[in-house]
């Protein structure tokens, strides 16, 4: 199985509070893991990925970070959170030439 | 900046028809994905296409990955309302990175 557990599934916040959200997956270890955010109904932005423990690339200047501090962990972050972190937040493994996808958290910022 | 671009962004046709999704770059990609997304979900790997003039067939489905690998088609023949969804697709840049299209959004009316 190859399965990724994201959570929460929604999740409304106040402008400037934290933020974080947790990845973990299954099936075979030290997996590709990515972060993507998604504005309603339209394409995926790229905005971090890891190739292992505590290694982390950003792909977007941003006010969100990532972490991964275990094989099979992924975390997206944020200290003050924005209007504009609004979106669809889905995490993903590489797999069989493309991406297995969790369910998505939707993030609104109030 | 949009690597990649899909047309039309919408589309609504009745159950029966047939209908084609382009994906196009000026970058030529290593592989070319295809999604299906439903709403309040992540995305559905359909089809990886790898070599130029590949075609790909999943039931009523075909793929087509261009020759100089930088486009492809995604035809579906006699639509169905199971077939509504924004359909994505995602080609790999450079290693480990995948960027996606901005969607195309299918309502097939029964």
């Amino acid at each position: 199985s190859q399965t990724i557990h994201q959570w929460p599934a929604t999740l409304v916040q106040p402008v400037g509070s934290p933020l974080s959200l947790e990845c973990t997956v299954e099936g075979t270890s030290n997996p590709n893991l990515y972060w993507y955010r998604q504005a309603a109904g339209r394409g995926l932005q790229l905005l971090f990925y890891s190739v292992g423990i505590g290694q982390i690339s950003s792909e977007v200047p941003q006010n969100l970070s990532a972490s991964r501090p275990q094989d099979r962990q992924f975390i997206l972050s944020s200290k003050k959170l924005l209007l504009s972190d609004s979106g669809f937040y889905l995490c993903a493994r590489r797999f069989l030439g493309g991406y297995t996808f969790g369910s998505g958290t939707r993030l609104t910022v109030v | 900046t949009q690597l990649l671009e899909q047309s039309p962004q919408f589309l609504s046709i009745q159950e029966g028809e047939n209908l084609t999704v382009y994906c196009n770059s000026s970058s030529v990609f290593s592989s070319l994905q295809w999604y299906r997304q439903e709403p309040g979900e992540g995305p559905v790997l359909l089809v990886t296409v790898v070599t130029g003039g590949e075609v790909k067939k999943l039931k009523r489905l075909t793929f087509q990955f261009g020759d100089a690998r930088k486009d492809s088609s995604l035809h579906i023949t006699a639509a169905q309302p199971g077939d509504t969804g924004l359909y994505l697709c995602a080609g790999e840049y450079n290693f480990n990175k995948f960027y996606f299209g901005s969607g195309t959004k299918l309502n097939v009316k029964p």
